[in-house]
């Protein structure tokens, strides 16, 4: 009964690699979100959707691409990998106007 | 642009309390956030404030917020190795589904 579950947990692979990570929230909640962790624990908000609505896209390389095939799915791919990807990124999701339950994260390491 | 600032590091000892210093810029703020992440961890709501308060408290954790100044504080009593985490301040935009976290603030507990 996970709240907010990503998949997979750690994820390595090699440069030029596709890879997607996805995320569930079981809670109801109208937006979700895409943050990436850098390795200084800088949080930055990726992207915001709601409704399975694009709100937010923070300048984020066209490489990366979300997908939301219905509210409680929120999908991440990421094309071309970079090493410069290697991250935590976490998924989250909020009742619209009020806070954020993050999911676990989901570690990319390029190698 | 939305900016939160937070010092990196906060050292006290066991038993004593612990005050992490968050600033931001924006004025058009709802809620405002404190978050915790242990080690390997998601990022855990905490408490939150409206952005109308001065106050709120919840056991052992007293937030307070100045809003002319645009500052914000975290107080945990009586603080204990369990404390030992990084703490994220977080301003929320609900008419943009967006919320910027601050850098972070390593809290570490002395025996």
């Amino acid at each position: 009964d996970t709240a907010v579950s990503q998949t997979p947990k750690y994820l390595v692979t090699q440069m030029g690699n596709d890879k997607s990570i996805k995320c569930e929230q079981n809670l109801g909640h109208d937006t979700m979100y895409w943050y990436k962790q850098d390795s200084k624990k800088f949080l930055k908000i990726m992207f915001s959707y709601n409704n399975k609505e694009l709100i937010i896209n923070e300048t984020v390389p066209n490489r990366f691409s979300p997908k939301s095939p219905d509210k409680a799915h929120l999908n991440l791919h990421i094309n071309s990998l970079e090493l410069g990807d290697s991250a935590v990124y976490f998924c989250a999701s909020s009742p619209q106007g009020w806070g954020a339950f993050f999911g676990q994260g989901t570690r990319l390491t390029v190698v | 642009g939305e900016d939160v600032e937070q010092s990196l590091f906060l050292s006290v000892r066991e038993g004593d309390s612990s005050v992490i210093n968050c600033t931001y810029t924006d004025s058009s703020s709802t809620y405002l956030y404190w978050y915790k992440q242990e080690p390997g961890a998601g990022l855990q709501l905490l408490t939150y404030i409206f952005s109308n308060m001065d106050m709120k408290q919840d056991q052992r954790l007293t937030v307070l917020l100045n809003k002319k100044d645009k500052h914000l504080s975290l107080r945990i009593a009586d603080t204990q190795t369990g404390d030992s985490a990084i703490y994220f301040c977080a301003d929320g935009y609900s008419s943009a589904s967006k919320i910027i976290f601050g850098s972070g603030t390593r809290l570490s507990i002395r025996p």
